[in-house]
């Protein structure tokens, strides 16, 4: 089973940023917090991760709780192509053979 | 980046008859894949957990002879719905792990619209 809970839909204005929520309260130490998203028939895609540290690149901001029992993605400026539905994933650091296990994730619709 | 190409894109098939989708990681090595399913407006479900070299690991309720998987090579799985039915009609998706350093570890295929008529 998933061990995030999110928002099933959220909207955003077109150019304001877009702060999607998280909520892992059962997460180990040693876990990874994930976010993927996926525009409608296509395979998810990467945004970022992080572990304890807040975490930024090109696409997103990452911010975790200190007690890192939730996180939220920020999309800075959002746009119309970021409309899509927004998984957050907690993965273990086992290796290559730990598994993502998918919850139901946040649709975001984006609005001209 | 990690590059991983899946085959076909889009398939039709005929009920009782097995359809092949290859998942190739195009330009790393992934000594494991993994397959999921996903209906419209859900989300994606693990089917199972592909070991290069070895059996693969299915989650629980899904059938291993319907679901043949095959990974014979490091950037080579594929999955074989054999003896297909409308129930099968999916979106299949397929993910590999990439282990080189500074990757983020698992990059998704585009996926493949399967429809058993």
């Amino acid at each position: 089973d998933a061990k995030t809970t999110q928002p099933p839909s959220m909207d955003c204005a077109e150019g304001r940023a877009a702060n999607l929520p998280c909520n892992h309260s059962t997460i180990s130490g040693n876990e990874y917090v994930y976010w993927y998203r996926q525009i409608h028939s296509q395979g998810p895609q990467y945004i970022i991760h992080g572990l304890k540290n807040n975490e930024t690149n090109e696409m997103a901001s990452l911010i975790i709780t200190e007690d890192r029992k939730s996180s939220t993605l920020i999309l800075p400026h959002a746009t119309l192509r970021d409309t899509a539905v927004y998984y957050c994933i907690v993965r273990g650091v086992q290796g290559g053979s730990e598994k993502l296990v998918f919850g139901k994730g946040t649709k975001l619709t984006v609005n001209p | 980046g990690a590059v991983v190409s899946q085959h076909p894109s889009r398939v039709i098939c005929k009920s009782g008859t097995s359809v092949k989708i290859e998942c190739r990681s195009l330009d790393f090595q992934a000594t494991t894949m993994f397959w999921y399913r996903q209906f419209p407006k859900k989300s994606l479900m693990l089917m199972a957990t592909s070991n290069e070299g070895s059996k693969a690991t299915y989650e629980q309720g899904v059938e291993k002879d319907k679901f043949l998987i095959n990974h014979a090579s490091l950037t080579l799985s594929t999955l074989t719905v054999t003896s297909a039915h409308p129930e099968d009609s999916s979106f299949y998706i397929c993910s590999a792990w990439d282990a080189r350093p500074l990757s983020y570890g698992y990059t998704f295929g585009s996926g493949t619209r399967l429809t058993v008529v």
